[in-house]
């Protein structure tokens, strides 16, 4: 069995600021991890993905997320946040015979 | 390379009515994945299916709902007699690969369901 827990159903942050979105999960096997974005009506986009190999993973507009075992953890995260990135962010679980499982999303708020 | 094509987009019925939502995944992809999405709440699971075959359906409802991905045309959600309680948008995502997603999935932008 697999979940996927997102803490915080909203983030705000100021433009300029570290961005930190929280994602812990649970797996019976090894995971493969992923954060999708979804821009307001539209679908969702791969971001970054985790499968094997080297724990910090890079994405797309500049966010980066570190698999970390010990902590069942997922974080995103971003340096500095651009108004651009104003969206809903979704962690999901999946390996082997299981369907993805999605959170329930965090929306971050980016303040000028 | 078009990516996946959900139509309609916006969809109003009635009570009662039908609904019928159609998805096309990405060239190259013989799997297909629908998703609900309800307000302030996540993505769920409804049906995995591959080309003339349901894999999975354990998260479709087992009334009203059904869905079909045949051999030629896009893939079908089927809703009927439409509830307000289906308001929801609706997500279809390919993938080249079953199960072990390793290259995540690709998702279409979605058909709004709201019910009048």
């Amino acid at each position: 069995a697999q979940s996927v827990t997102q803490l915080g159903s909203h983030v705000s942050v100021s433009e300029g600021a570290l961005v930190l979105l929280r994602c812990n999960y649970s797996s019976s096997v090894p995971p493969y991890l992923f954060w999708y974005v979804q821009y307001p009506n539209q679908g969702l986009q791969l971001l970054l993905k985790y499968t094997t190999g080297a724990t910090l993973v890079k994405g797309i507009n500049g966010f980066e997320a570190e698999f970390k075992k010990s902590e069942t953890s997922f974080h995103l995260t971003k340096p500095s946040a651009h108004m651009s990135d104003a969206a809903e962010y979704f962690c999901a679980v999946s390996r082997g015979s299981y369907i993805p499982t999605f959170g329930r999303g965090t929306s971050l708020i980016v303040h000028p | 390379n078009a990516g996946v094509m959900q139509n309609p987009r916006h969809l109003v019925r009635r009570r009662g009515q039908e609904a019928r939502l159609r998805c096309s995944p990405m060239k190259g992809h013989s799997h297909v994945y629908w998703y609900r999405q309800l307000p302030e709440e996540g993505l769920k699971f409804m049906v995995y299916l591959q080309k003339e075959n349901i894999i999975d359906e354990s998260g479709m409802p087992k009334e009203r709902f059904s869905a079909e991905f045949p051999k030629e045309g896009p893939s079908i959600l089927r809703i009927q007699q439409v509830v307000r309680g289906d308001s929801a948008a609706y997500f279809c995502a390919s993938s080249e690969y079953g199960q072990d997603l390793i290259g995540g999935y690709t998702f279409g932008s979605g058909t709004r369901l709201t019910v009048v």
